[in-house]
């Protein structure tokens, strides 16, 4: 299947910072990405659809100026955290799709720690 | 209202046997998909049935789907100590250009 990629794998940052998760697909264009949390022993919840070129779509509950996606390019999804508080602690979790319907091909994940 | 819920939410089975996990959903769908995740990693896609379809196999995996009952179910053949994870469905239900929707998942222990 597709691969997709994330970096960082795991990140400890203190209260306060921001921090920057990327998604890459390594042989596809992924024409959307998406963003998932992922809290411990719970499913995932998706935050937000972002399409290259567009503003991502976020998800009821989820604060957009907290979590800004950009979606620059065919292979690239960021999300940066922005002044994270040690609640935002969570597994993040991507996944890419070449087209609408198709199936989408999910990183490895990003945990992250906030003290 | 929660979308692709799945039962059990544990099962433990002997290594050899047969697993089978169930899931339910509320709205349409375009296609419903089973994953995997081993613990604190991502998500292995298993296999993606579409609307349409009634049942699919791969290789050890046989997943069915009702759309007038809206549920699927996921057998897994055979179970191997490796296939111990947790198990998700997921739908699409919102014309599969959005993100998808989650059950709780079943956690799968496969005893050696």
């Amino acid at each position: 299947g597709a691969v997709v990629s994330q970096h960082p794998s795991r990140v400890i940052c203190k209260s306060g910072t921001s921090v920057k998760i990327e998604c890459r697909s390594l042989d596809f264009q992924a024409t959307t990405m998406f963003w998932y949390r992922q809290f411990p022993k719970q499913s995932l919840m998706l935050m937000a659809t972002s399409n290259e070129g567009s503003k991502a779509t976020y998800e009821q509950g989820v604060e957009k100026d907290k979590f800004l996606i950009n979606h620059a390019s065919l292979t690239l999804s960021t999300l940066t955290v922005t002044s994270a508080h040690p609640e935002d602690s969570s597994f993040y979790i991507c996944s890419a799709s070449a087209g609408s319907g198709e199936t989408q091909y999910f990183g490895p994940g990003t945990r992250l720690l906030v003290l | 209202s929660q979308q692709g819920e799945e039962d059990p939410q544990a099962l433990s089975i002997q290594e050899g046997e047969n697993a089978t996990m169930n899931c339910s959903y509320k709205t349409s769908i375009n296609n419903l998909q089973w994953y995997r995740q081993n613990s604190g990693r991502g998500l292995v896609h298993l296999i993606l049935i579409r609307s349409n379809e009634r049942e699919k196999h791969s290789g050890r995996l046989r997943v069915t789907l009702d759309t007038s009952k809206k549920s699927s179910s996921l057998l897994i053949t055979a179970s191997r100590a490796a296939d111990t994870a947790s198990y998700f469905c997921a739908t699409d239900g919102r014309g599969g250009a959005d993100g998808l929707t989650f059950g709780k998942g079943t956690h799968l222990i496969i005893q050696p």
